[in-house]
């Protein structure tokens, strides 16, 4: 089976604008998890997706949002970007419903340089 | 106090070694997770507990749920175990993750 594959791999923007992150997860799995990793904060926890309901929100501002599709295919939207959103953008996906009681299998990551 | 808390922060080891890294949490959990982060970011998961002992290869992870502590232990270190550990645990609350951060391991030959 194929990974999990996020796109883009790299971006670069600058203050104010928005920017949109894909997640495809491994074929059959339905849960998908977001990740930010900063050097000072480390991993901390978005968002949780599970058959396009979002199932759970970490403590991050209502500039981030995501959603899932019906094929599990998961989006992320920053708007109104800053710089403390640069960062490692992590996803995701697990076989069973609640993502964090399962194996996650993680995508390469997107890197997100914010000017 | 950070909920979830790894010890030691960085760990040199000669090739060979035995190397231990451990995990403390404050909460009820579900699950705990031992991950893997090579440079470059990409992150392997390497266990899932919820009780007991588990063995993979040259890894071996613990649990002890009444101590809130886990332990990775990995024999016959070698310099491509060179990464950072992360230590993960999902609440009973609920299955978001909280993560430790992290342990810089490296191997030298």
């Amino acid at each position: 089976k194929a990974g999990v594959t996020q796109t883009p791999r790299y971006l670069i923007k600058t203050r104010g604008q928005q920017v949109t992150l894909s997640c495809s997860p491994i074929s059959g799995h339905r849960s998908v998890s977001w990740y930010q990793q900063t050097p000072g904060q480390g991993l901390q926890f978005l968002f949780e997706y599970f058959s396009e309901t979002q199932r759970n929100k970490g403590n991050f501002p209502g500039r981030f949002s995501g959603r899932q599709f019906s094929n599990s295919r998961s989006e992320m939207n920053v708007s109104t970007l800053e710089l403390g959103d640069s960062a490692l953008y992590l996803c995701a996906s697990s076989p069973t419903p609640r993502g964090g009681q399962g194996t996650q299998y993680f995508g390469p990551g997107t890197r997100l340089l914010v000017l | 106090k950070n909920e979830v808390e790894q010890s030691p922060q960085n760990l040199t080891a000669q090739e060979g070694e035995f190397i231990t890294i451990n995990c403390s949490y404050s909460v009820g959990i579900s699950a705990l997770h031992w991950l893997q982060q090579h440079p470059g970011g990409g992150i392997v998961s390497l266990f899932m507990l919820s009780s007991g002992k588990k063995k993979h290869g040259r890894l071996i992870a613990t649990i002890n749920i009444q101590e809130k502590h886990s332990s990775l232990h990995i024999t016959a270190s070698h310099p491509r175990d060179s990464a950072v550990y992360i230590c993960a645990v999902a609440e009973t609350s609920g299955s978001r993750l909280t993560f430790g951060e992290g342990t810089q391991l490296t191997v030298n030959p």
